[in-house]
């Protein structure tokens, strides 16, 4: 079944200490975007990409780096996680703009920095 | 600059009454609306959506009313039920120029009671 994983779905790790949250997605969908949710329900855009080797930063600023190496995979990477990067991390794709396709969302990573 | 604003920013309704939640927007150049869905521990799920050459869409209980002139949109939940309390975005997209970055509202939280 097509669809679009993140892993972990939680992840609690300590101050100063590298992570890497997972997304894959298995519609071959060219476009990838990654949001954080604060606790206040609204969705930021940190980071998107619109194919393999593209990568841009949204319009929240974060101190995360992403990479898309294949079309399918778009991890997020923060070198040195702080507190205020606790949140809620949602992944999301979506098909070419013609046609105006919506966005499938993944689960999600819930990460506490302790 | 938020570009949709939303409303309400909570919600309590009845069970079996028409649940309303208002967007509006700015950018004349959107053109297309979706609405998505959230339920607690999930990323947000496309639930229905709407172009601008048309001033409704039905889709069963789910309807959107579109106001070009006004730049406003809104989702109707008629027969509301209990199953549908969720969180609740209201989104547009500009697709000209090869992109298609989605501007999210901020969100309406939806309780229904029994």
């Amino acid at each position: 079944e097509a669809d679009i994983y993140q892993t972990p779905r939680y992840l609690v790790i300590g101050t100063g200490k590298k992570i890497t949250l997972e997304c894959s997605q298995t519609m071959g969908h060219d476009k990838m975007y990654w949001y954080q949710q604060d606790p206040g329900m609204e969705l930021h855009l940190i980071h998107y990409s619109y194919g393999v080797n593209s990568t841009e930063k949204g319009d929240l600023s974060s101190e995360s780096t992403v990479s898309r190496i294949r079309t399918e995979h778009f991890p997020l990477t923060l070198e040195s996680a702080r507190p205020s990067h606790t949140s809620q991390y949602l992944c999301a794709s979506s098909a070419s703009y013609r046609g105006h396709y919506g966005y499938t969302f993944g689960s999600g990573t819930r990460l506490t920095v302790v | 600059q938020q570009q949709v604003k939303q409303s309400p920013q909570s919600l309590i309704v009845q069970k079996g009454g028409i649940s309303i939640i208002n967007c509006a927007y700015e950018n004349t150049a959107f053109d297309y609306f979706p609405w998505y869905q959230q339920f607690p521990g999930k990323g947000p799920a496309l639930l229905i959506a709407i172009r601008p050459d048309v001033s409704e869409k039905k889709e069963g209980r789910f309807t959107i009313s579109f106001n070009k002139s006004a730049k406003q949109f809104s989702l109707h939940i008629m027969d509301s039920q209990p199953g549908d309390s969720a969180t609740y975005f209201c989104a547009a997209s500009d697709g000209s120029g090869g992109y298609q970055k989605v501007t999210f509202g901020t969100g309406t939280k939806l309780q229904v009671i029994p």
